[in-house]
């Protein structure tokens, strides 16, 4: 059974501020990696889906990286906008036949303006 | 092209009733899962479909079924409802399966509360 943890729970910053979460996963049997936006009252959005080792994906100024040796990703987030202000959810895809995603609990980030 | 629809968005049913939650994917998606989340946690997995297939099931009871239809569409069913499935229940679809590396979108989700 895979553990997905993120840390810090939640994270407040100020508008313009520069910042980062982590996602640690097991490294053993390890697939794919994937990154979430979730604002309240909306569906989850999709922002990055990461395979190899050394990955590193961008979407505007939001960007991630990608350790699969020692089992972690982060997550950065340039000049913080109060339009960041959602919740990060980060999962690890099983593999096999099975096709789910392990997800942690999330990263809360509220940004003020 | 339409996103992942699900319906119904809300709805309360009484301890014992069963429920019937649809979802249909984006369309040339043929993976479709489910997933429950409840406050302050993360989502948590419930059944996986691809190819009308069932590929994976979470730590769900059997109360918990599910379908994939020919169109690819699918239903998540649950019987004699308990207070502790209340909950919001997610629909994600995607081409393939996550863990080839394939971006899976989700619905807005059908928020259940049991009484």
């Amino acid at each position: 059974i895979l553990n997905v943890e993120q840390s810090p729970q939640s994270l407040h910053v100020q508008e313009g501020d520069s910042t980062n979460f982590t996602c640690s996963f097991p490294s053993s049997n390890f697939y794919a990696l994937h990154w979430y936006r979730w604002e309240t009252a909306k569906s989850p959005e999709a922002l990055f889906v990461m395979t190899l080792n050394g990955d590193e994906k961008k979407k505007g100024r939001i960007s991630a990286t990608l350790n699969t040796k020692e089992g972690y990703s982060y997550l950065y987030i340039k000049g913080s906008q109060p339009e960041d202000s959602a919740t990060y959810l980060c999962a690890s895809a099983a593999g096999g036949s099975q096709g789910n995603l392990i997800f942690g609990k999330g990263t809360k980030l509220s940004v003020k303006p | 092209d339409a996103g992942v629809t699900q319906s119904p968005t809300h709805l309360i049913k009484t301890r014992g009733q069963h429920v019937t939650l649809r979802c249909s994917p984006i369309s040339g998606h043929k993976s479709v899962s489910w997933y429950q989340q409840v406050l302050g946690q993360g989502p948590q997995f419930i059944f996986q479909y691809y190819e009308k297939e069932e590929r994976g099931r979470g730590n769900f009871p059997d109360r918990f079924s599910a379908r994939q239809f020919p169109n690819y569409s699918s239903e998540l069913n649950v019987n004699a409802l308990l207070l502790g499935d209340s909950a919001l229940y997610l629909c994600a679809s995607s081409r393939g399966l996550p863990s080839s590396g394939n971006t899976i979108y989700f619905g807005e989700g059908s928020w259940l509360t049991v009484v």
